[in-house]
């Protein structure tokens, strides 16, 4: 069946430090690839997404690009702040053909320190 | 534009009891979700809908009944609560447009089982 594996976490920076956060899926098909943030207290908000091979999402100052290839999206940003703390998960979603399943990674909690 | 609404925000279950978290959404989405979140952990599909009148077991189903007789509304029923349950649940819609994949989400119910 269709599933996202995210790196462990938590994941400690300091400020300004480059981010990067592991995401590789399975799925039948031609999934798109999504990645969402979660503040304390809040839902999920989409930070970026990717509907087929090679695009790549980007928002905010952070990206990620759709590699078929090792079935892999994973999230980086060249410089981080301390208003990036917070919850990112991995996300997929299966096309119509396949039931339009979304499913979740495990969530990674990001910390920044001034 | 009022979203993805969900209520409660809070409650308090006794082992047994039972209740229905509701959620309501304004845009006309044709696909909902239900998700359950248990501390530090990712989200996992309790059920999903296609559409009015079309429901579909997610990862997790046991111990919940949904139903969809309006677009609008996707209510989750727990009919005997049990520990087990205590996590925030949140409600999610997206449109079936061509390329518009994006997911919107509701604020969640923390629901507590004693």
């Amino acid at each position: 069946g269709d599933s996202v594996t995210q790196m462990e976490g938590p994941v400690t920076l300091s400020e300004e430090a480059f981010l990067t956060i592991n995401c590789t899926y399975t799925a039948t098909g031609y999934p798109s690839l999504f990645w969402y943030v979660q503040y304390p207290g809040e839902g999920l908000q989409l930070l970026l997404k990717a509907t087929k091979a090679d695009d790549k999402g980007s928002n905010k100052g952070f990206e990620a690009t759709y590699r078929k290839e090792t079935t892999s999206f994973h999230l980086e940003k060249g410089s981080v702040q301390v208003s990036d703390s917070a919850v990112y998960f991995c996300a997929l979603l299966l096309p119509e053909t396949s039931g339009s399943r979304l499913t979740f990674g495990e969530g990674t909690q990001l910390t920044v320190n001034p | 534009n009022a979203g993805v609404t969900q209520t409660p925000k809070f409650r308090i279950l006794k082992i047994g009891q039972s209740m229905t978290l509701q959620c309501t959404q304004d845009m006309n989405h044709n696909y909902m979700y239900w998700y359950r979140q248990d501390p530090g952990m990712g989200l996992k599909l309790i059920y999903y809908s296609v559409g009015a009148g079309i429901t579909d077991k997610g990862e997790v189903p046991n111990g919940y009944n949904v139903s969809r007789s309006t677009t609008e509304d996707f209510p989750l029923r727990l009919e005997l609560a049990a520990p087990s349950q205590t996590s925030v649940y949140f409600c999610a819609s997206r449109p079936k447009r061509q390329g518009k994949v994006e997911a919107f989400f509701g604020q969640g119910t923390r629901l507590t089982v004693v």
